[in-house]
């Protein structure tokens, strides 16, 4: 199957550490990335690779992978992380990309 | 600045046809495979299609395959979106995406790092 499943919804409260995770065959041979978009904004890519933080995401972001799951983890969550998370990854061909449901983070 | 921003989205009836245009400016933008992603309006993303980095290979979800049409010109710097016989299921945010394709250790993985701001195509009657 070439399915992500993610948990449509998640809360944390201010300052704790809350993970996000991602299920699928396809986590098992390739990488996730993952990407935040705040209500109204575009997405913004947060990890990639083998928990890889493109320029300017703070070091509370970080991602692991092990087996079928992938996992966003943030590490003091801040009022600002309030948003909607994908992962996605590639299909078997390795030209396909399929997105999780996404991950609505509440912090409290 | 590394930008891409999107134009052309508006309201069609179904049946008709539309073209959604790209401006990539502030990285080599032949040098990189890019995609259009869409979002219904409070759901998820959906990839739509990727082009390679020559313009010869292209994929497609199977939802638009035989109906849109990804192009790319490397000496402009721009990436295309030809949408027909476009149906009410294709009304979306369409953003236009930089991807980028990475090998480590034998597992290879894309990761979308540049994303514009999107372009709204309505499709009713």
């Amino acid at each position: 199957s070439s399915e992500l499943t993610q948990d449509p919804a998640v809360s944390v409260a201010l300052g704790q550490t809350v993970t996000i995770t991602c299920q699928g065959d396809r986590v098992r041979s390739s990488y996730a990335s993952w990407y935040q978009q705040r209500p109204g904004q575009a997405p913004v890519l947060v990890i990639y690779g083998q928990n890889k933080r493109p320029s300017g995401i703070p070091d509370r972001f970080s991602g692991s992978n092990s087996g079928d799951t992938a996992s966003l983890t943030i590490s003091g969550a801040q009022a600002e992380d309030e948003a909607d998370y994908y992962c996605n990854c590639r299909d078997s061909s390795g030209f396909y990309l399929v997105f999780g449901g996404g991950t609505k983070l509440t912090v409290l | 600045e590394v930008e891409v921003v999107e134009s052309g989205g508006g309201l069609v009836q179904p049946g008709e046809s539309l073209r959604l245009s790209c401006a990539a400016s502030g990285f080599p933008f032949r040098a990189y495979r890019m995609s259009w992603v869409r979002q219904v309006p409070g759901k998820g993303l959906e990839w739509v299609a990727t082009i390679m980095q020559d313009g010869l290979d292209k994929y497609y979800v199977d939802s638009v395959k035989g109906r849109f049409i990804i192009s790319r010109d490397n000496d402009k710097g721009s990436l295309s979106l030809q949408m027909n016989n476009l149906r009410v299921e294709d009304t979306a945010v369409y953003y236009c995406v930089r991807l980028s394709s990475y090998c480590t250790s034998g597992v290879c993985y894309d990761a979308l790092h540049v994303w514009g701001q999107g372009t709204m195509v309505t499709v009713s009657s």
